[in-house]
């Protein structure tokens, strides 16, 4: 697609449910990560892919929190049991590059609120 | 730990002002890099810098890297309503092994009156 695409843009969900929240890179983009943006604070970082390899989970918060990319493609990052201190938009970026850093194209995120 | 740190948190200026906002890491950076994420948006990536004293200009906007690559600027002349959005810097990880993610700092915020 001409962009990243994230869907739902908005979720409720109250807290202990469950929650996946999907990502759709630019196709052909090697690199997809994963982060976490709180209210007034820059980007924290959750997860990256390289194609299906997830490479770097360090950032996810808790064993609650799983993502996954089985053919290096579209990307579910999957919160179980949430809860509130979860809430927060979920921001996913794909790179075209392997090697090092590239600027990265963000979707719009999802803005997850936990009730 | 490694660290990225911005100032001013926010800044309100009148249209037509210039504006600066100033990036300092920790840690020497292999490259820094700058997003603009407006209000309800997401960070859109403006520029990445890689060498020592870089400097690249995008129309109003001037980036500089520091010669001993552990600092960044971003200057806007004559700011515009437009301008207004959070600006943010960030740089690579520091092990071999997380040199992909970012640390970003916690940006600063631009405010244009009219």
């Amino acid at each position: 697609g001409a962009g990243v695409s994230q869907s739902p843009r908005y979720k409720v969900a109250k807290r202990g449910q469950d929650v996946a929240l999907r990502c759709d890179p630019i196709s052909g983009h090697v690199s997809l990560f994963w982060y976490q943006q709180a209210l007034g604070q820059g980007p924290e970082f959750l997860t990256y892919f390289q194609n299906e390899a997830q490479l770097d989970k360090s950032g996810l918060p808790s064993d609650r929190f799983f993502a996954e990319r089985p053919e290096g493609s579209v990307s579910t990052l999957k919160i179980q049991r949430t809860q509130q201190e979860d809430s927060a938009v979920y921001l996913c970026a794909s790179s075209p590059g392997q090697q090092g850093v590239y600027g990265y194209t963000f979707g719009s995120g999802t803005r997850l609120t936990v009730v | 730990g490694q660290q990225v740190m911005q100032i001013p948190q926010y800044q309100h200026v009148q249209e037509g002002e210039d504006f600066t906002t100033y990036c300092n890491s920790s840690t020497t950076l292999s490259n820094i890099q700058w997003y603009k994420q407006r209000p309800g948006g997401h960070p859109v990536f403006l520029i990445q810098l890689v060498k020592s004293g870089e400097v690249k200009k995008q129309k109003r906007l001037t980036f500089q890297f520091g010669e001993a690559k552990k600092n960044s600027s971003l200057h806007i002349t004559a700011t515009q309503t437009t301008d207004v959005g959070t600006y943010f810097c960030a740089g690579p990880g520091l092990n071999a092994g997380n040199n992909r993610k970012l640390i970003w700092g916690l940006g600063t915020s631009l405010a244009v009156n009219p």
